[in-house]
């Protein structure tokens, strides 16, 4: 009965590959999220949908792209995987829009560590 | 930037006294909210204060807010050892994104 759920818990990948990390909320929410928090645990937004539609795009590079099936998914590919990219992904979700008003419930986290 | 910084980066205590941890922001805000992360885990969600509040209670929780000051602190009464974690406020800004500072790292030793 897991609310925002992530595969995989851990991912450890050589650079240059590709991979994908899936979230799944079962809260019937709105609007999902995907964060980044590096080593020094700073959490940044990166993308958030709103029934499937992009609603924010931070500055990520181009090599990362979220895609939303539905309103439940929301899943992030990484193509062309650098050092820098390690570090662990959140997914989250919240109610009605993207609203900051609203308290956003999150994942337990994807560690990516590339090699 | 609107991040928020919280003070103090790293906070030690014992059981059972009590832990206060504070919030500065830069731009004007709709509402603050408070996180706590345990180690490898996710953040969840503690308490929300909107802009218009000065004061908020959540069981050992007490938050209060200062627009004036641009600042926001948790106070966490009769702390356990299970409270051990980092503590993230998160601001709005007045957009539509949250913005988290970089965490106090609370230890609560028993």
């Amino acid at each position: 009965d897991t609310a925002v759920s992530q595969t995989p818990k851990y991912l450890v990948t050589q650079m240059g590959n590709d991979k994908s990390i899936k979230c799944e909320q079962n809260l019937g929410h709105d609007t999902m999220y995907w964060y980044k928090q590096d080593s020094k645990k700073f959490l940044k937004i990166m993308f958030s949908y709103n029934n499937k539609e992009l609603i924010i795009n931070e500055t990520v590079p181009n090599r990362f792209s979220p895609k939303s099936p539905d309103k439940a998914h929301l899943n992030l590919h990484i193509n062309s995987l650098e050092l820098g990219d390690s570090a662990v992904y959140f997914c989250a979700s919240s109610w009605g829009g993207a609203s900051s008003t609203d308290t956003q419930y999150f994942g337990p986290g994807t560690r990516l560590t590339v090699l | 930037s609107q991040q928020g910084e919280e003070d103090p980066q790293a906070l030690s205590i014992q059981e059972g006294e009590n832990a206060t941890m504070n919030c500065s922001y830069k731009t004007s805000i709709n509402n603050l909210q408070w996180y706590r992360q345990n180690s490898g885990r996710g953040l969840v969600h503690l308490i929300l204060i909107r802009s218009n509040e000065r004061e908020k209670h959540s069981g050992r929780l007490r938050v209060t807010l200062d627009t004036s000051k641009k600042s926001s602190s948790l106070l966490i009464t009769a702390s356990r050892a299970a409270d051990t974690a980092s503590y993230f406020c998160a601001t709005d800004g007045g957009s539509e994104k949250l913005v988290f500072g970089k965490g106090t790292k609370l230890t609560v030793n028993p």
